[in-house]
């Protein structure tokens, strides 16, 4: 099956900063690989995803890359802000009649003032 | 446009019971799956419904088991409980199981067995 590995577990950045989130998958029948924000006690939010005939999609401060080669996808936060802060998970997904995702162990994101 | 809503927020449950979780998905969406977060986890696959029938399955136990009804809404049930069952069960809908791929997760459902 799937497996998907994320790094690096936490991360710290000042408010203004770039983060960048890495994640490997390992099936290459996966084409969609959406990123996920989780706050605290609180569910995962989607904030942005993928698809593998894509190479790069932007979404105001957050953009996505994916190397379907090198079986990588990245997650980059520009000008970070307090409330950047939470957990991310990024995913991977198959095509065909299952959605079902297999999610990285997570990365968690402090933004200091 | 409500969301995915899931209840109960918070439960306790002793080792050997049995639990149900319920479901609603976000409006215009058929398709409920079911995920398990233990603590400083990603969520974990445990079923997927469409069509009020099981389509795909995670590698849990026959101890979960789960229904879908005509309104979309859906069940998860838990049997004969385990100290290793205490997780976030997250409940994530979608516009059918082809095509659409979005999944958007509820605030879900935090078990603890004792």
């Amino acid at each position: 099956g799937e497996n998907v590995e994320q790094h690096p577990s936490t991360l710290s950045v000042q408010e203004g900063d770039s983060a960048v989130i890495k994640c490997t998958y390992s099936d290459s029948a996966s084409n969609y690989f959406p990123w996920y924000k989780q706050e605290l006690g609180k569910g995962p939010q989607l904030i942005i995803d993928i698809r593998s005939n894509v190479g790069e999609k932007k979404d105001q401060r957050i953009a996505v890359t994916l190397n379907k080669t090198a079986k990588h996808f990245s997650l980059h936060i520009t000008e970070t802000q307090p409330e950047d802060s939470a957990v991310y998970f990024c995913a991977a997904g198959p095509t065909g009649t299952a959605s079902k995702l297999t999610f990285g162990t997570g990365t968690r994101l402090q933004v200091t003032l | 446009d409500a969301g995915v809503t899931q209840s109960p927020t918070h439960l306790i449950k002793t080792r050997g019971q049995q639990v149900t979780l319920r479901c609603s998905p976000k409006s215009g969406h058929d398709t409920v799956s079911w995920y398990q977060q233990a603590l400083g986890q990603g969520p974990q696959f445990i079923f997927q419904y469409y069509e009020e029938e099981e389509r795909q399955r995670g590698n849990f136990p026959d101890r979960f088991s789960g229904h879908q009804f005509p309104n979309y809404s859906s069940e998860l049930n838990v049997n004969a409980l385990l100290l290793g069952d205490s997780a976030l069960y997250l409940c994530a809908s979608s516009l059918g199981p082809v095509g659409a791929y979005e999944q958007y997760f509820g605030p879900g459902t935090r078990l603890t067995v004792t």
